[in-house]
């Protein structure tokens, strides 16, 4: 079973735009994480938001959580050709079991 | 720096046969784990390692064996490969289980006829 759900599942913009991505999960969690996979590798780990926090920013990163609606938004400012991937949301709800969703596949048109 | 490192990268079987899937992390991490990685779902987990010494169920363990060899290398072995198999897997870790951010392998991509 799958605890965390990305939406939209894609998502097609052009280089200079905002991209948000949201996630909705189902039970309490200690953490959320964002991941990005470029086509072909492995996940890359982007940001991490604690249970405790209410947004979180990288760069061009930025992270919202909300746990009253068991959801959160990744925002990429200003995207570029290279953001294009796709990106997992990752809950813990407390443990070893992390959980992915099924991902936003993200297109960025130069 | 090499991170996470799987072997092999790509692979393909017939139905009944075995093979091991291996997996090193040079971070001196405690937690380890195998996902695979099915179109539109995601990544599942199938068996973690907390630390040295122990290994548990994920969520698809079915099929699957784990060897924990020492705290650098995590093995993932199908002892009769079914196409249901098919799939990509990924072997990732973290300093200490999901508190931490994860680091991934290349993954390895398994085609089992």
């Amino acid at each position: 079973s799958q605890q965390g759900e990305e939406d939209p599942q894609a998502l097609s913009i052009q280089e200079g735009e905002n991209a948000t991505m949201n996630c909705s999960y189902k039970t309490s969690i200690n953490n959320l994480q964002w991941y990005r996979q470029n086509s072909g590798r492995g996940l890359v780990h982007l940001i991490l938001i604690r249970s405790n926090e209410r947004e979180k920013h990288s760069g061009r990163l930025r992270v919202t959580l909300d746990t009253s609606k068991k959801s959160s938004s990744l925002l990429i400012t200003a995207s570029r050709a290279a953001d294009t991937a796709s990106y997992f949301c990752a809950t813990d709800p407390g443990g070893f079991k992390t959980i992915f969703g099924a991902g936003t596949r993200l297109f960025v048109k130069a | 720096n090499a991170g996470v490192t799987q072997t092999p990268k790509f692979q393909v079987l017939k139905t009944g046969q075995s093979m091991t899937l291996q997996c090193a992390q040079d971070m001196n991490h405690n937690s380890m784990y195998w996902y695979r990685q099915d179109p539109g779902m995601g990544l599942r987990l199938i068996y973690y390692s907390a630390s040295e010494g122990t290994t548990d169920k994920g969520e698809v363990p079915n099929g699957y064996n784990v060897s924990r060899l020492n705290k650098r290398e995590f093995s993932l072995r199908l002892e009769s490969a079914a196409p249901s198999q098919t799939s990509v897997y990924f072997c990732a870790s973290s300093e200490v289980g999901g508190d931490t951010e994860a680091f991934f392998g290349q993954g390895t991509r398994l085609t089992v006829v």
